[in-house]
């Protein structure tokens, strides 16, 4: 099977500008989560999706947003980008919303 | 404070050795306990569950202390490839939030 797939594999883009990242989650997986993680560190959730619904959100400003879609594939957007939004954006999927697989990331870089 | 800690480490061990890591959290309410590994500029994955009662997985083992809020993960006859970082996550279920640790460094020695 097909495991979590992210797109792009990386971006950069500059302050001020929005970017879109997107995720598929493995086929049968209905729960999405997002993840920033900067180098040194551990992930730091921002969203997690269950079933097109948001469950729950991380301590992330309002520049970050998400969504899923009916075929669960979700997207994060982030608008007005700082620099300190640079770092690996991972997509997380799971069945049940606990156990979760994760994709590649998409490293995003911002000048 | 955080949500989660653990000892950034590094472990330097020599094969065959056994190392623990330990990892505590704050929130009393938490549920949801898991180690994953993260080779580097790699994703994380999932090692392993942590059960109440403790649980093994072949040479790892993880145990759950609810009093002293901690959570372990041992590993018996360490390989090579064990070689990575060790992260620690805790589910918050007050806003069905999931919380890493900064992660342990690992390097197993020849």
């Amino acid at each position: 099977d097909a495991g979590v797939t992210q797109s792009p594999t990386h971006l950069i883009k500059t302050r001020g500008q929005h970017v879109t990242l997107r995720c598929s989650p493995i086929s049968g997986h209905k729960s999405v989560s997002w993840y920033q993680q900067v180098l040194g560190q551990g992930p730091q959730f921002i969203f997690q999706y269950y079933e097109k619904e948001e469950r729950g959100r991380g301590n992330f400003p309002d520049r970050f947003s998400a969504r899923q879609f009916p075929n669960y594939s979700s997207e994060l957007n982030v608008n007005a980008l700082l620099l300190g939004d640079s770092a690996l954006y991972l997509c997380a999927s799971s069945r049940d919303s606990y156990e979760q697989y994760f994709g590649p990331g998409t490293r995003l870089t911002v000048t | 404070r955080k949500e989660v800690e653990q000892d950034p480490g590094p472990f330097n061990v020599p094969e065959g050795a056994t190392v623990a890591f330990n990892c505590t959290y704050s929130n009393s309410a938490s549920q949801s306990f898991f180690w994953y590994r993260q080779d580097c500029r790699k994703e994380p994955k999932l090692l392993m569950s942590v059960y109440s009662s403790g649980n093994e997985d072949g040479r790892f083992t993880a145990q759950l202390n609810r009093a002293s809020q901690y959570i372990s993960l041992l590993i018996r006859d360490s390989k090579l490839s064990d070689s990575a970082t060790y992260l620690c996550v805790v589910e918050i279920p007050t806003g069905n939030q999931f919380y890493f640790g900064t992660g342990t460094s690992l390097t197993v020695i020849p």
